[in-house]
């Protein structure tokens, strides 16, 4: 399954809100029902953290300003008011078809 | 508090063995898929194998399958790597990480494959 990724380039004020788009080449419904898709932050020099899984929950500890949407093969990650700690780069990753893959990341600065 | 601490990467040359070591704690190591991924550096991550928690079911991506061999012993908490004809592509930092969906990651463990 190839996961893309929109904008790969996200530069944005403090403050502002942001929004990554993920598409997935096939339907990421399981066989339940949910869809496996989740979305990485990555900071500079750090590994990646999780911030949502199935779409739209939050990882806990992950704060309220990043929120998942979506449903198939369309799917968006938003952060509400941008913050000099989001700083780094984002990724969706699909874990409904082996192998579970991962899209080019966008990569998030403060303008 | 999950911790997931991998050891074991270093220099090799094209076609030699490495076996990594990922140490977990704070969670019930037995109960949980762990996984594999690497990165290389400055670039996009990719998962390699995972493992279920009795070690009864195991996948890889297609470019590692013959060459690596993922385990696991619950007893010790301890996730292993296995990988053997290793090629200049194969350079990366590896993770592992807990559950099927990278609930979890270590600090990676810098490989190096060259002559």
């Amino acid at each position: 399954v190839v996961m893309t990724q929109s904008p790969l380039s996200l530069p944005v004020s403090l403050g502002q809100p942001a929004s990554i788009s993920c598409r997935s080449s096939q339907s990421l419904v399981y066989r339940d029902g949910s869809s496996n898709l989740n979305w990485f932050q990555q900071r500079p020099g750090q590994s990646p953290r999780r911030l949502i899984y199935k779409v739209s929950n939050r990882d806990s500890g992950v704060p309220d300003r990043f929120s998942g949407s979506g449903s198939g093969t369309d799917f968006t990650l938003r952060i509400s008011r941008v913050e000099a700690d989001d700083v780094g780069v984002y990724y969706c990753m699909q874990g409904t078809h082996w192998p579970y893959t991962f899209g080019p990341g966008t990569k998030l600065e403060i303008k | 508090e999950v911790q997931l601490v991998e050891s074991g990467g270093g220099l090799v040359q094209p076609g030699g063995s490495l076996r990594l070591s990922c140490a977990a704690s704070g969670f019930s190591f037995s109960s949980y898929w762990m996984t594999w991924a690497r990165q290389v550096p400055g670039k996009g991550l990719e998962l390699v194998a995972n493992i279920k928690g009795d070690g009864s079911e195991k996948q890889y991506v297609d470019s590692v399958k013959g060459r690596f061999t993922i385990s696991r012993d619950n007893a010790k908490n301890s996730l292993y790597l296995q990988m053997n004809s290793l090629r200049d592509e194969d350079t990366a930092v590896y993770y592992c990480s807990n559950g099927e969906q990278g609930d979890y990651w270590g600090q990676g463990t810098l490989v190096t494959v060259s002559s």
